[in-house]
């Protein structure tokens, strides 16, 4: 079946350690994104990536990093800058350059700061 | 820039009784609207999307969602609750342009709660 896969799902790490969350799609998807879920704000855009080899900022993108070396996969590197990294993220796809159709979501990662 | 509210935060109904869920977008340009279904520890589900066809949306699971352009609303509603439909819904907007002018924005979601 085609989709979104995040891994890991549950992740734990100390403070001052840089973590990388994955995300690989099948869908054949040219745009990928990155969100961050905290309780009663929505969705904030962390990274987005419209190209291979090509990603721009979005609103949160301090404390973060990305890459693109491959159209499936768009990994996020959540680094010890970012003061506050507990909280869920979400990964996302979709097709074409006009941004008309649906994003298509992955199943999540919540990363734990102990 | 587009922006969305949702009003309501917590949204209580019984089991059977019609769902409401409110959402008022801002748009410079015609919008594409978007509601999402997130059931806990899980990604977004698509319920339904606008596009500038039928302003009378259905989708998934019996909801179905009106554009009203001179309210800048897009409203989701659902004729008969089921417990099954307990979960946080979002609205989003975008402007249906290539770049990040045509990102999705999100609303800050709506937590339905379903009583028996």
């Amino acid at each position: 079946d085609g989709g979104i896969t995040q891994s890991p799902k549950y992740l734990f790490r100390k403070e001052g350690q840089n973590v990388t969350l994955s995300c690989e799609q099948n869908l054949n998807h040219d745009a990928m994104y990155w969100y961050r879920q905290d309780p009663g704000q929505g969705l904030r855009l962390i990274y987005y990536s419209q190209i291979v080899n090509d990603f721009q900022k979005g609103d949160i993108a301090e404390g973060y990093s990305v890459s693109r070396e491959k159209k499936e996969s768009f990994p996020l590197t959540v680094t010890s800058a970012q003061k506050n990294p507990t909280a869920f993220y979400l990964c996302a796809s979709r097709q074409g350059a006009l941004n008309t159709g649906e994003l298509f979501f992955g199943e999540g990662s919540r990363l734990t700061v102990l | 820039a587009q922006s969305v509210t949702q009003l309501g935060s917590h949204v209580s109904v019984s089991e059977g009784a019609l769902v409401l869920l409110r959402c008022n977008y801002s748009s410079s340009v015609p919008p594409y609207l978007f509601w999402y279904v997130q059931y806990p520890n899980q990604g977004l589900q698509l319920l339904l999307k606008y596009t500038s066809a039928a302003t009378l949306v259905k989708g998934i699971n019996g909801f179905e969602a009106e554009f009203k352009k001179s309210e800048t609303s897009f409203h989701l509603t659902k004729p008969s609750a089921h417990m099954s439909d307990a979960a946080e819904y979002f609205c989003a907007v975008s402007d249906g342009y290539g770049g990040s002018q045509g990102n999705l924005i999100f609303g800050k979601g709506t937590k339905l709660s379903v009583k028996p």
